[in-house]
């Protein structure tokens, strides 16, 4: 299995953006790269995904490498509600299953 | 909104005892799972199941059987709880097999502790 690399904590100011990076190297070509972030007490929760292309949605953006071996989950302005630990994913077309490592876990400063 | 609920949100049980742990989904969903969740070990996929009767092993099958008799209800079974199945259980849902990068939406966790 394709494996991520993430840093163990980040720091934010409120308002400001983040990016978050992560590494997976030995990404294949069919690997979809998957972002995922865990309130505390809650069940992780969805936050984006992509292939190739860059991808935006309401939450954050994704910006992948040209050689896909390393992404960026971008945060526009950090909230205190942002959090979490977040965690980069990698999934493969046998059964869309998620195999989650250890995770990002960003602390937002007001 | 899609809700996955866990009938409980915290239990404890004996060693060698049978426990059931129970997943609802209401969004008609045809993908459901089991994952633990253990400190420094991440989310694990212990078992899921894309259809009512299958099922098929994640990668932390052992001392875990899985049923689902109906589509909205995916059941995790610790036949006989042993210490180190103690850890937080996180059910998901996802819309279906052929979208095969579906999000997942997970349910709240029961933190499971076996004495």
């Amino acid at each position: 299995d394709a494996k991520t690399t993430q840093p163990n904590s980040m720091e934010s100011n409120e308002e400001e953006p983040v990016h978050l990076p992560c590494n997976h190297s030995t990404i294949s070509g069919t690997d979809y790269i998957h972002w995922y972030r865990q309130l505390p007490s809650q069940g992780p929760e969805y936050v984006i995904h992509g292939l190739t292309s860059n991808v935006n949605n309401r939450m954050a953006s994704l910006a992948i490498a040209e050689d896909r071996k390393s992404s960026t989950l971008i945060l526009h302005r950090a909230t205190l509600r942002d959090a979490a630990v977040y965690y980069c994913i990698l999934t493969y077309n046998a059964g869309n299953m998620l195999t989650f490592g250890g995770g990002t876990r960003l602390m937002v400063k007001p | 909104d899609v809700k996955v609920t866990q009938s409980s949100r915290y239990l404890v049980k004996r060693t060698g005892e049978k426990v059931f742990l129970e997943c609802v989904q209401d969004m008609d969903h045809e993908n459901m799972f089991w994952y633990r969740q253990d400190p420094g070990l991440g989310l694990r996929l212990i078992y899921f199941s894309y259809d009512v009767k299958m099922k098929e092993k994640g990668d932390i099958p052992e001392g875990y059987s899985v049923s689902r008799e109906k589509k909205e209800r995916f059941s995790l079974i610790l036949e006989s709880a042993s210490t180190n199945q103690t850890s937080m259980y996180l059910c998901a849902s996802s819309f279906s097999r052929l979208g095969l990068h579906d999000e997942q939406f997970f349910g709240p966790g029961t933190r499971l502790t076996v004495l």
